[in-house]
């Protein structure tokens, strides 16, 4: 069926490199992408979304970018730190006002 | 500010009983939802509230009711709960409908034996 999938379950970095977590769609109406990132015992956090007319979109320390070519997109972290570390979702809206279908999850270490 | 406040924070249940899962929130959001989360699986969906007044089924409403008590609070109840319920369910809130950033609470972690 259509699902957000993830190409890696699990992603460990050191410290102070970069992380890029990549999430694949397969859904052509889907318009909206939002990562989310969730701490051990905890709700998940909005991060950053970016919406189908962009390629690109930057905030602090995270940039994603979309490929809707290829229905791929990326969380990228830039100086990874050990306060990253996290399961980071991705979601998109298959063209709904409403609903967002998320991925299993990327579990991210950072390695000190 | 608290954001978005759940109660209880675990339960456990047995086969069969019913119980309240409460929800709050402080930021004058319009629309609420209720997830479930379960290994290996992203969030799902149950039901949600678009604004107060109303409420529509997700992506999984079965087994489970909910209230929009009024713009803060919405409940998700379980009639008669069953081993496959056995989840954490969080709730949610944003400014409006979804495809904007919501705001999650600290989850309710539910044991149905």
């Amino acid at each position: 069926g259509e699902s957000v999938g993830l190409h890696l379950p699990t992603l460990s970095v050191q410290e102070g490199d970069n992380s890029i977590i990549n999430c694949a769609y397969s859904n052509s109406a889907s318009d909206y992408f939002i990562w989310y990132k969730q701490e051990s015992g905890k709700g998940p956090q909005f991060i950053i979304d970016i919406r189908s007319n962009m390629d690109k979109r930057q905030g602090q320390r995270v940039t994603v970018l979309l490929n809707k070519t290829v229905k791929h997109l990326s969380l990228q972290i830039a100086a990874t730190q050990p306060g990253d570390s996290a399961v980071y979702f991705c979601a998109d809206n298959r063209g709904s006002n409403y609903k967002l279908t998320f991925g299993k999850g990327t579990l991210l270490t950072v390695n000190p | 500010n608290a954001g978005v406040t759940q109660t209880p924070k675990f339960q456990v249940l047995k086969t069969g009983q019913s119980m309240t899962l409460q929800c709050a929130q402080d930021m004058n959001h319009n629309s609420m939802y209720w997830y479930r989360q379960d290994p290996g699986m992203g969030l799902r969906l149950i039901y949600y509230s678009a604004s107060e007044g109303t409420t529509d089924k997700g992506e999984v409403p079965n087994g489970y009711n909910v209230s929009r008590l009024n713009k803060r609070e919405f409940s998700l109840r379980l009639e008669s709960a069953a081993p496959s319920q056995t989840s954490v369910y969080f709730c949610a809130s944003s400014e409006w409908i979804m495809n904007t950033e919501a705001f999650f609470g600290q989850g309710t972690r539910l044991t149905v034996v």
